[in-house]
């Protein structure tokens, strides 16, 4: 079962423009984590958010969390045409360790 | 220092057959998990191991069966083979409780 959900399905953008995709999830969280993944290939670990925290950036992304809606955005600025993957997040909850993952954004940026 | 490696990279097989992918882990990660990610999906949960036994597992069927060796690689066996089991196959390590995993290239499996 999916916990997390990525929106939108798919994004095209041009190079240098901005790039947000949402993920919402159903139950509490211990974490949220965003993965990229290029071509079908492994998944990239980018960044990952505690319940507790609201924000965080590395490098060019910045991720927001709010937990009393349930949601999480990943903000991807000035993009380049290596950034094309698709992206999910994947939220921990219980005592769980393992993360579920969304069905991903699929992220297209033009040169 | 290596990362997680996984091999073979494709496979075809046909359905009953039955097949074993093969994961090494990070240097310094004890805990191997697998996924299956279906084509348009996001990966499933299969099963995870440390100090060589199944510590929990997800939603698949018993055909689905892995073992982790002393050295903490892993393998991944799925037996009677069906067309549905058509799908990428991820390993991922990590050190153990630790809260990020670490992606092998994953092993592209067709059945026909």
């Amino acid at each position: 079962s999916q916990q997390g959900e990525e929106d939108p399905q798919a994004l095209s953008i041009q190079e240098g423009e901005n790039a947000t995709m949402n993920c919402s999830y159903k139950t509490s969280i211990n974490n949220l984590q965003w993965y990229r993944q290029n071509s079908g290939r492994g998944l990239v670990h980018l960044i990952l958010i505690r319940s507790n925290e609201r924000e965080k950036h590395s490098g060019r992304l910045r991720v927001t969390l709010d937990t009393s809606k349930k949601s999480s955005s990943l903000l991807i600025t000035a993009s380049r045409a290596a950034d094309t993957a698709s992206y999910f997040c994947a939220t921990r909850t219980g005592g769980s360790y393992i993360p579920t993952f969304g069905r991903g954004t699929s992220l297209i940026v033009h040169p | 220092d290596a990362g997680v490696t996984q091999s073979p990279t494709h496979l075809i097989k046909t359905r009953g057959q039955q097949v074993t992918l093969r994961c090494s882990p990070k240097s310094g990660h004890d805990t191997v998990s697998w996924y299956q990610q279906a084509l348009g999906q996001g990966p499933q949960f299969i099963f995870q191991y440390y100090e060589e036994e199944e510590r929990q597992r997800g939603n698949f069927p018993d055909r689905f069966s892995g073992h982790q060796f002393p050295n903490y690689s892993s393998e991944l066996n799925v037996n009677a083979l069906l067309l549905g089991d058509s799908a990428l196959y991820l390993c991922a390590s990590s050190p153990n409780r630790g809260e990020t995993q670490y992606f092998g290239p994953g092993t592209r499996l067709l059945v026909l």
